[in-house]
């Protein structure tokens, strides 16, 4: 089983719409969540960290259920702009706090 | 946030030959560097995190002898694909981190050709 599993997509989304991403990840031991976004042919940014209350960055929601070892990542009223990878990404603190990815879900936002 | 650079940004290289990456944190002194490597439509995958002023640790089937990092100084980290081979075309990414940074700053990455 891999450390960290999404859903590869991809995912067709027409403009406006609310796009929801789903992550699982192994080790009951993780501390530190994440979820980057990388696009084409560029390095991974930093979208947002994830916390255990959830949190919220203007369109973008972020949950964390540890019980189930599960983030999720939602995103409204998508932009054309939204189109990219997004990467699930675990820290462990033990290890040398060394980031565990995710393969990424691909998104496609359309006019 | 933190700024990282990396240099070049992309390189093409004949077989056999070696090539040499450099990291650099503009803005703050990176104790750790980490070096990932991504192949087409795949994740990254961590090669080996240095310590400023020590070895290396390479993750398990990455050859130490094939890639060398050097982390001499706390904004410069650099990796040496030694005789490259085709099937070492990649996209090169390090990323950086302080002491006092929960996270990682990325730089552009480097894309390698070996022709």
């Amino acid at each position: 089983r891999k450390e960290v599993e999404q859903d590869p997509g991809p995912f067709n989304v027409p403009e406006g719409a609310t796009v929801a991403f789903n992550c699982t990840y192994s080790n009951s031991a993780s501390q530190s969540f994440f979820w980057y976004r990388q696009d084409c042919r560029k390095e991974p940014k930093l979208l947002m960290s994830v916390y255990s209350s959830g949190n919220e960055d203007g369109r973008f929601t972020a949950q964390l259920n540890r019980a189930s070892q599960y983030i999720s990542l939602l995103i409204r009223d998508s932009k054309l702009s939204d189109s990219a990878t997004y990467l699930c990404v675990v820290n462990y603190a033990g290890n040398n706090r060394k980031l565990i990815w995710g393969l990424g879900t691909s998104l496609a936002v359309n006019p | 946030g933190a700024v990282v650079s990396q240099h070049p940004s992309r390189v093409i290289c004949k077989s056999g030959t070696s090539v040499k990456i450099e990291c650099r944190s503009l803005d703050f002194q990176a104790t750790t560097m980490f070096w990932y490597r991504q192949f087409p439509k795949q994740s990254l995958m961590l090669m080996a995190t240095s310590n400023e002023g020590s070895k290396a640790t390479y993750e398990q089937g990455v050859e130490k002898d094939k890639f060398l990092i050097n982390h001499a100084s706390l904004t410069l980290s650099t990796l040496t694909v030694t005789s490259a081979h085709p099937e070492d075309s990649s996209f090169y990414i390090c990323s950086a981190r302080g002491l006092d940074i929960n996270e990682q700053y990325f730089g552009p990455g480097t894309r390698l050709t070996v022709t």
